[in-house]
């Protein structure tokens, strides 16, 4: 199946600070989503972006399919944004979602 | 508008014994998935159901897992028997439509396996 890479692994912020999140994928995409688990397990989606850019909030996304990935920013960090954000995708060639390997996030007051 | 309703939240068993699951999706989301979530690593999709039939089950263990959803409504998922190595949250998530729409989750199963 397609090979989905978050980086980076974990990161911690100090609350305000802005970030970049990435996640690359191996193959050709129709659909890619970005999700927030919160410390209490709950997945919460964020972007259904397979390309193009989208804002949210203090939230935005790209993704460049032509390059196989997709970033994350948050800016203005707060101690909410706090859990783990995984990127999944389905490849063009395939019918199933894969999740990435997810980045950690801790945001400290 | 209500989100995905699973039950039961929490399951501890001991090995060899059975377990079942229960997720009510969004009302009107055609499509219905369950996921495993092992500690540490992102969701891995056990099954996708379209309506009530199965269009990808590739990564269910078939020896051991069996899920259904009757009436292309409510879904279960059952194990047995049950291995230490399934230990894991269980997660359900639904969505309007196959593949382009997203996807809802609902809080999950967390199963514990002795």
């Amino acid at each position: 199946g397609i090979q989905v890479e978050q980086s980076p692994p974990d990161l911690i912020l100090q609350e305000g600070a802005n970030s970049t999140l990435r996640c690359n994928f191996s193959d050709s995409v129709n659909n890619l989503q970005w999700f927030h688990q919160n410390p209490w397990g709950q997945l919460i989606n964020l972007f259904y972006i397979p390309s193009g850019t989208k804002q949210n909030g203090r939230l935005s996304a790209t993704t460049v399919a032509t390059e196989r990935y997709s970033l994350l920013y948050i800016s203005s960090s707060q101690t909410t944004d706090s859990g783990v954000y995984f990127c999944a995708v389905i490849s063009n060639t395939g019918n199933q979602f894969y999740f990435g390997t997810g980045t950690s996030l801790t945001v400290i007051p | 508008e209500a989100g995905v309703a699973q039950s039961p939240r929490y399951k501890i068993i001991e090995k060899r014994q059975s377990v079942a699951f229960w997720c009510n999706p969004i009302s009107g989301h055609a499509t219905l998935y369950w996921y495993q979530q092992i500690l540490g690593q992102g969701p891995k999709l056990l099954i996708q159901f379209q309506n009530n039939g199965v269009v990808d089950d590739s990564q269910l263990p078939k020896d051991r897992f069996s899920a259904e959803r009757l009436k292309g409504v409510d879904s279960t998922l059952k194990i047995q028997p049950a291995k230490l190595e399934d230990s894991a949250v269980y997660l359900c998530a639904s969505s309007l439509g196959f593949q382009s729409d997203t996807q809802y989750f609902g809080p999950g199963t967390r199963l514990t396996v002795l």
